[in-house]
């Protein structure tokens, strides 16, 4: 009853540093998203990839690379944070276009 | 294009009444989803409902159910007899294939 699981909860990186977030997915689905929530803004899309091997960008994906290792996993990396990068970090996982989000927890990121 | 507009950043219920979210949305896609998702201080993201655009019926769950209006581009939520439980951020979204847009959120208040 896993669902969707990122790691870690919480971080706090200094401007520059490097870090990637992880996310893995128990339900056997194709789709996977990255998204950031910030105050005031909703959700927006950072990344997807729609099914295992393919990955898009999404609304706002300037500062971020993502990886779709294999078709549990999709990971989130930073290579240079920035404060602008403050954020709470969201992975949802779907079985196809236009299906019900699963979401993780959420990640909270500081950049200092 | 697409986006989602949310006019009520902040509403409040009487336990026990009803009360209606606000959501337009304006889109270029002929076929397109439709969602309302609740965050609690919780933080997690959970699907209260889903609409298909090219289905007139306005969808239902339990005591939530939207007023679908294609024309207006107009998607409303309403919860009935309220619920304590019911008191979250509440967002509305639509897109198109592997595409999501979120409204910036309206919080509930629901008063005992």
């Amino acid at each position: 009853n896993a669902g969707v699981t990122q790691t870690p909860k919480f971080q706090v990186l200094k401007t520059g540093q490097s870090m990637t977030l992880q996310c893995a997915q128990d339900m056997n689905h194709n789709s996977m998203y990255w998204y950031r929530q910030d105050p005031g803004m909703g959700l927006r899309l950072i990344y997807y990839s729609a099914s295992e091997g393919t990955t898009d960008k999404g609304e706002v994906p300037n500062g971020y690379n993502v990886s779709r290792l294999n078709k549990r996993e999709f990971s989130l990396r930073l290579e240079s944070a920035a404060p602008s990068q403050t954020s709470v970090y969201f992975c949802a996982s779907c079985g196809g276009p236009n299906e019900k989000l699963f979401f993780g927890s959420g990640t909270q990121l500081s950049v200092l | 294009a697409q986006t989602v507009t949310q006019s009520q950043p902040e509403m409040s219920v009487q336990e026990a009444e009803t009360v209606t979210l606000s959501c337009t949305y304006d889109t270029s896609e002929s076929d397109y989803y439709l969602f309302w998702y609740k965050q609690p201080p919780s933080r997690q993201m959970i699907l209260v409902i889903r609409q298909e655009a090219y289905k007139q019926q306005n969808a239902t769950e339990n005591r939530f159910s939207v007023n679908f209006q294609k024309a207006a581009k107009s998607f409303s939520l309403k919860i009935s007899d309220s619920q304590l439980g019911d008191a979250a951020m509440y967002f509305c979204a639509g897109g198109s294939n592997y595409k999501l847009t979120f409204g910036k959120g309206t919080l509930l208040t629901v008063n005992p």
